[in-house]
């Protein structure tokens, strides 16, 4: 089964960083790009970051360039999300999404996020 | 990229057919055909409806189909039934090589 396991979430103080993970299991991890999706609580989704299969392309949203940071190690079969400099309105419920291709907007189609993890809670707040 | 502007909210009662629409301008949705549409029960993750603005994955129901004409991109839920109240978001890559979400529709079975 196809499955991905958000870690690493919790409450910190505004200025702050955390680093979140994904683990995958059931497909070739490093045959995807993949995705994190935030949403804020009461509010709608957000896209914040994609990593191609590869790892050597990130994109970034305006939202988040310069303080995060997407990484993968695909021999460990994990996703990361290092979150510096922490503001109130980055809490949100987030969210690794597996892509449908190895990079985004491949030729040949499924640029969408097929499988999504639980989510992990990011409160920031003193 | 601004988020793509969905109707707030839509209804219809059982076994009537909605369309929700999503709408972007030529950097996003009117440039590609990468729309994609989720749905989202209440404490759930979203789940992938539609990719590639109409195409279906394994095991999501034919009620549900997608189309584009423009900057608009739309959803449509035909025979309406009482699991489909939930929230839809639409998304679509840009020419930034990022992606942004709708602004999302909550559904209501009436």
């Amino acid at each position: 089964e196809v499955q991905l396991l958000e870690s690493g979430g919790g409450l910190v103080q505004p200025g702050g960083s955390l680093r979140l993970s994904c683990t995958a299991s059931g497909f070739t991890f490093s045959s995807y790009a993949v995705n994190w999706v935030r949403q804020a609580p009461g509010k709608g989704l957000e896209w914040v970051s994609v990593i191609t299969g590869s790892g050597a392309s990130t994109y970034y949203a305006d939202s988040v360039k310069g303080r995060f940071t997407i990484s993968r190690d695909n021999s460990k079969n994990t996703l990361y999300l290092q979150m510096n400099s922490l503001t109130a309105e980055d809490t949100a419920v987030y969210y690794c999404a597996k892509h449908g291709a190895v990079v985004p907007a491949a030729i040949g189609g499924y640029d969408a996020f097929p499988i999504w993890g639980q989510g992990t809670m990011v409160t920031v707040s003193s | 990229h601004s988020a793509l502007t969905q109707p707030a909210s839509v209804s219809g009662s059982p076994g009537q057919s909605i369309t929700i629409s999503c709408t972007g301008t030529s950097s996003d949705v009117g440039g590609y055909n990468y729309v994609s549409w989720y749905q989202q029960h209440p404490g759930k993750a979203p789940k992938l409806m539609i990719y590639d603005v109409s195409n279906r994955p394994s095991g999501v129901s034919n009620r549900f189909s997608g189309s584009k004409s423009g900057n608009t991109a739309s959803l449509t839920i035909s025979g309406l039934q009482a699991d489909d109240e939930a929230d839809y978001y639409c998304s679509s890559y840009t020419s930034s090589s990022t992606y942004v979400f709708g602004t999302g529709t909550k559904v209501t079975v009436l």
